[in-house]
């Protein structure tokens, strides 16, 4: 079993769509969650951060941890086309610790 | 968010040669650099960990002598593929990681290495 599980899409919504991205984990000593964007052919750009369990909101984006269930979900809300890429989870167990990425979820937000 | 620069952007050379590929925190100490590499449509693959005045560790099944890594400043990494082969052509990001900015690592813009 991998430690951490994405499902790697492609997952096509309408421009305007609430999109819901998620990871489970198997190893309970995570305690940072993150959100990545990848645009083709580019590094990763950091989304979103959280550590430990809760909400967190940064404009369309809303970044959830459930850590008793061992999930995270990341929402975009009016998902604009600009948002067509591919979103990597990534998680540490600690600040000096190595980041265990998901798989990524291939995006695509149509006109 | 911080700023990491990755140099070159893409890179062919010739199978056999060695090419070196630069990481640098523009605006931040970085006390852990990471390398990745990564396939088309697949995930980050971690090859090594750089930390502040320590030599790089790196993951099971990523050759040291092939992949060497130099954390040269707080500021500065270096991957230097040697004698490159074809099967190692890939994309290769580096990951920054400083103290002032918590657990946050700030990815470069990556390196499409096409190994002829």
């Amino acid at each position: 079993q991998k430690e951490v599980e994405q499902d790697p899409g492609p997952l096509s919504v309408p421009e305007g769509a609430i999109v819901s991205l998620n990871c489970t984990y198997s190893n309970s000593a995570f305690q940072y969650f993150m959100w990545y964007r990848q645009y083709s052919r580019k590094g990763p750009e950091l989304l979103m951060y959280t550590y430990s369990s809760g909400n967190k909101e940064d404009g369309r984006f809303t970044a959830q941890v459930d850590k008793s269930s061992k999930y995270i979900s990341l929402f975009i809300r009016d998902s604009q086309p600009s948002d067509s890429a591919t979103y990597l989870c990534a998680l540490s167990t600690g600040t000096a610790s190595k980041l265990t990425f998901g798989t990524g979820t291939r995006l695509q937000v149509t006109l | 968010g911080a700023v990491v620069s990755q140099h070159p952007s893409w890179v062919i050379c010739k199978s056999g040669t060695s090419v070196k590929i630069e990481c640098r925190s523009l605006d931040f100490q970085a006390t852990t650099m990471f390398w990745y590499r990564q396939f088309p449509k697949q995930s980050l693959m971690l090859m090594a960990t750089s930390n502040e005045g320590s030599k790089a560790t790196y993951e099971q099944g990523v050759e040291k002598d092939k992949f060497l890594i130099n954390h040269a400043s707080l500021t500065l990494s270096t991957l230097t593929v040697t004698s490159a082969h074809p099967e190692d052509s890939s994309f290769y990001i580096c990951s920054a990681r400083g103290r002032s900015r918590g657990t946050e690592a700030f990815f470069g813009q990556g390196t499409r290495l096409t190994v002829v």
